[in-house]
């Protein structure tokens, strides 16, 4: 299976609730990249915090990062109709695998007006 | 805008042709990428090229599929004798040289190959 795993796979909310994405991995990393695609475009990076950190803030974001457990969590707060897209975890591997970005299957968020 | 530029956005081919999938990276990156991505899943790593060099290629079929990023102009992805089951979107991805661990990856829109 892969690298990173995101759940749930879609996630239906109204405008103005929070939205919560989580991923888990499998092996040590670099760092963990969140990443937003919407429909019929290219990923649009989202944050990255370091194997090193615990959590990050980006206006709405807030990402954690758990490296005993091998997960992270994507926090989007007060959501907007303008969120709606797929959310993709990424991960960097160490040593020479450092470069590559893993990606997970997605969530699929809906923000309903 | 001096974001990642692909191009063609969508490229149709009949089986047994090629297809040619071009990449500009980013102004002042050298790192290039190259990702896969099938309907409803997330991306899967191909190659990974520095100028005039691959560095890692695990992620590409052994067959049919090949990349180059010459000295000068864009990175190519090239499928030969392309078959149904490559169709899929392609898209490429660019950091710095400097500090390419740690960086963000920037990605371009993508190329949408489909196969009749």
């Amino acid at each position: 299976s892969q690298q990173g795993e995101e759940d749930p796979q879609a996630l239906s909310i109204q405008e103005g609730e929070n939205a919560t994405m989580n991923c888990s991995y499998k092996t040590s990393i670099n760092n963990l990249q969140w990443y937003r695609q919407n429909s019929g475009r290219g990923l649009v990076h989202l944050i990255l915090i370091r194997s090193n950190e615990r959590e990050k803030h980006s206006g709405r974001l807030r990402v954690t990062l758990d490296t005993s457990k091998k997960s992270s969590s994507l926090l989007i707060t007060a959501s907007r109709a303008a969120d709606t897209a797929s959310y993709f975890c990424a991960t960097a591997g160490g040593g020479n695998a450092g470069n590559m970005l893993t990606f997970g299957g997605g969530t699929r968020l809906m923000v309903k007006p | 805008n001096a974001g990642v530029m692909q191009n063609p956005r969508h490229l149709v081919r009949r089986r047994g042709q090629e297809a040619r999938l071009r990449c500009s990276p980013m102004k002042g990156h050298s790192h290039v990428y190259w990702y896969r991505q099938l309907p409803e899943e997330g991306l899967k790593f191909m190659v990974y090229l520095q100028k005039e060099n691959i560095i890692d290629e695990s992620g590409m079929p052994k067959e049919r599929f090949s990349a180059e990023f010459p000295k000068e102009g864009p990175s190519i992805l090239r499928i030969q004798q392309v078959v149904r089951g490559d169709s899929a979107a392609y898209f490429c991805a660019s950091s710095p040289r400097a500090g390419a661990f740690n960086q963000p990856q920037h990605f371009g829109d993508g190329t949408r190959l489909s196969i009749l």
